[in-house]
């Protein structure tokens, strides 16, 4: 039981829809991210948030975007959905970014575009 | 740029054996954590293990252990008496000093334990 929190736990839409996806973290942990994992692959990461504010992004669109809020949660948006964005999405956190420091991850939400 | 290479797409182990997952990295900082966790089919991410760069004792935690070969860049779990409950996918990982990384994954090893 890491403590995160992810909703919802399952979501279809269709393709060009918006989704919102949450997680809630645990008191104190002020870096939040956000990874893809496609079938079959390990996850990719999204961006990272520190504080509310992002300070780091991987490969992913504009379209992708997101916010954290002082009371450690978050949200992932997904505007313009392709096929492609069907996927496991993972959140997790972590008292800092430095390397050492362990990401505890929620249990996911399973997105099918359609 | 960091990678992580999983070579083996899947490993079958005898319940109560010893089991290797291997695991390869790349990285051109000094400063770097390597990470292990477990996926049951359920999707959630369980940290096992964490092995610092500069660590000079192999990490353990209970029935995990890091085989950690700093020159080779190999970084190995060894899960000790394998257990049905230990099926999963296994995911190694890695964090470097350069600014402010995520985690970055291999593509992933399946343990079956077999009864």
């Amino acid at each position: 039981e890491t403590g995160v929190t992810q909703s919802p736990t399952h979501l279809i839409k269709t393709r060009g829809q918006q989704v919102t996806l949450r997680c809630s973290s645990q008191s104190g942990h002020n870096t939040v991210s956000w990874y893809q994992q496609a079938l079959g692959q390990g996850p990719q990461f999204i961006f990272q948030y520190y504080r509310e504010e992002e300070n780091g992004r991987g490969n992913f669109p504009p379209r992708f975007s997101g916010l954290q809020f002082p009371n450690y949660s978050s949200e992932l948006n997904v505007n313009a959905l392709e096929l492609d964005d069907s996927a496991l999405y993972l959140c997790a956190s972590s008292t800092g970014t430095g390397f050492s420091y362990e990401q505890y991850f929620g249990p996911g939400t399973r997105l099918t575009v359609t | 740029a960091q990678k992580i290479t999983q070579t083996q797409p899947g490993m079958f182990v005898q319940e109560k054996e010893a089991v290797t997952l291997d695991c390869t990295y790349d990285t051109s900082d000094p400063s770097y954590g390597l990470f292990w966790y477990k996926q049951p089919s359920s999707g959630e991410m369980i940290f096992l293990i964490y092995q610092g760069s500069y660590d000079q004792q192999n990490a353990t935690e209970g029935r995990y252990s890091l085989n950690f070969q700093k020159a080779r860049k190999s970084a190995n779990l060894v899960i000790s008496a394998s257990q049905l409950g230990d099926s999963a996918m296994y995911f190694c990982a890695m964090r470097d000093k350069s600014g402010n990384t995520p985690l970055v994954f291999g593509k992933g090893t399946r343990l079956s334990v077999i009864a």
